[in-house]
């Protein structure tokens, strides 16, 4: 079983509805959970972090964790074409700092 | 420096050769962090580094890959005698302390191209 696993995609939403990006980790004991955007041929950057079961927002982007389920999610609101790109999950599993990644989600937002 | 700083960008070797790349952190992250990204794959985690203690060295694949780093500084990540399939794209990233302890700010990358 990968550490953190995500759906390859491809996931194809239309412009202005809610992208639903998808996340399970293997490790119960995980406490930091991150999402990183990628956009093709550049590097990863940070949308958003997690620590707390719940929810979080940031403007048109909500986090989601669910430790019980070990789960996290990202929706996109509005989606817009601009939001193309892959969408990678990280993990700091128990004890330590390191960051494990998922493999990824692509997404297309069609205009 | 304002950002992470690798290089080189581009790298064109041919098999059995060794390769060194460089990163060099934000100034004052004390953590840094080495990943693999092949083509169209996920990033795979190689080395981390955290002020004077010793290394993760668990997702080196093999003993042909090797990285360093001086305190809080620079870090070189060494392979030798390459082969095809270590072509790929490698990520440097750094994090500091406080409450976005373990976000990381990634460099653009090293490309590497084995022949």
């Amino acid at each position: 079983q990968k550490e953190v696993e995500q759906n390859s995609g491809p996931l194809s939403v239309p412009e202005g509805a809610i992208a639903s990006l998808n996340c399970t980790y293997s490790d119960r004991g995980s406490q930091s959970f991150f999402w990183y955007r990628q956009y093709s041929g550049k590097s990863p950057e940070l949308i958003m972090f997690i620590y707390s079961n719940g929810d979080k927002e940031d403007g048109r982007f909500t986090a989601q964790l669910n430790k019980a389920s070990q789960y996290v999610s990202l929706l996109i609101r509005d989606s817009q074409p601009s939001d193309s790109a892959t969408y990678l999950c990280a993990v700091n599993p128990a004890g330590g700092f390191k960051t494990i990644f998922g493999a990824g989600t692509r997404l297309f937002v069609k205009a | 420096g304002a950002g992470v700083s690798q290089s080189p960008s581009n790298k064109v070797t041919e098999k059995g050769k060794d390769v060194e790349l460089r990163c060099d952190p934000i100034s004052g992250h004390t953590a840094l962090y080495w990943y693999r990204q092949r083509l169209g794959q996920g990033l795979e985690f190689l080395i981390y580094f955290q002020g004077n203690s010793a290394p993760d060295k668990s997702g080196l694949p093999s003993d042909r890959f090797s990285a360093e780093r001086t305190g809080e500084s620079v870090s070189t990540l060494t392979i030798q005698r390459t082969q095809q399939e270590d072509s790929a794209v490698y990520l440097c990233a750094s994090s500091g302390l406080g409450s976005g302890a373990n976000v990381l700010t990634f460099g653009a990358g090293s490309r590497l191209t084995v022949l």
